[in-house]
């Protein structure tokens, strides 16, 4: 199984870009990078995924490195509302289901 | 589109009482997971479920603990003899399919075991 690595903790201003990064450099060549996040003890909420390309939507943006060893999830205007527990799952496939694998994931804190 | 429904939100047991948490998945969604959380720790996966079949159940302590999706009716994640260290919060997610698809969570029961 491909684990993930992120920091613990990041702080960001209010409007300006929020880059959470995330090492991943066992995954192999069929995983899914996904992005997840909670808010305060909510169920965790999902941002985006992708598998070797760049992906944007609504929420955010996703840059995955041509070795794949490495992402970046992107929020472009950060606002109080997106401070949470951020997580980077690489998807693990195990028989016919798909299995998530949270680590403790990256503390966003927005600040004014 | 409902999300996710989870009930009760809050459920609160004596030790060696039964808990019974339900999941109603996203409509049209046929796959189903439970994750519980302990505190100030991560989600830690249990159980994936089809519509009356058990996929994946690698995560489920081995004893107390059942996991069932019947063909009519929510998904309910049962516990038998709760003790104290079965306090945490359980959260219910489906998803579309099995491969690419995200899984969409729902809000949460958070059991408390006095």
């Amino acid at each position: 199984d491909a684990k993930t690595t992120q920091p613990p903790s990041m702080d960001c201003a209010e409007g300006r870009a929020a880059n959470l990064p995330c090492n991943h450099s066992t995954i192999s060549g069929n995983e899914y990078v996904y992005w997840y996040r909670q808010i305060h003890s909510q169920g965790p909420q999902y941002i985006i995924h992708g598998l070797k390309n760049n992906e944007t939507n609504e929420m955010a943006s996703l840059i995955i490195t041509e070795d794949r060893k490495s992402s970046t999830l992107i929020l472009p205007h950060a606002t109080l509302r997106d401070t949470a527990v951020y997580y980077c799952i690489v998807r693990v496939a195990r028989n016919y289901g798909q299995n998530f694998v949270f680590g403790p994931g990256t503390r966003l804190s927005v600040l004014p | 589109n409902a999300g996710v429904m989870q009930n009760p939100r809050h459920l609160v047991r004596r030790r060696g009482q039964e808990a019974r948490l339900r999941c109603s998945p996203m409509k049209g969604h046929s796959h189903v997971y439970w994750y519980r959380q302990l505190p100030e720790e991560g989600l830690k996966f249990m159980v994936y479920l089809q519509k009356e079949n058990i996929i994946d159940e690698s995560g489920m302590p081995k004893e107390r603990f059942s996991a069932e999706f019947p063909k009519e009716g929510p998904s309910i994640l049962r516990i038998q003899q709760v003790v104290r260290g079965d306090s945490a919060a359980y959260f219910c997610a489906s998803s579309l399919g099995q491969d690419s698809y995200e899984q969409y969570f729902g809000p949460g029961t958070r059991l408390t075991v006095t």
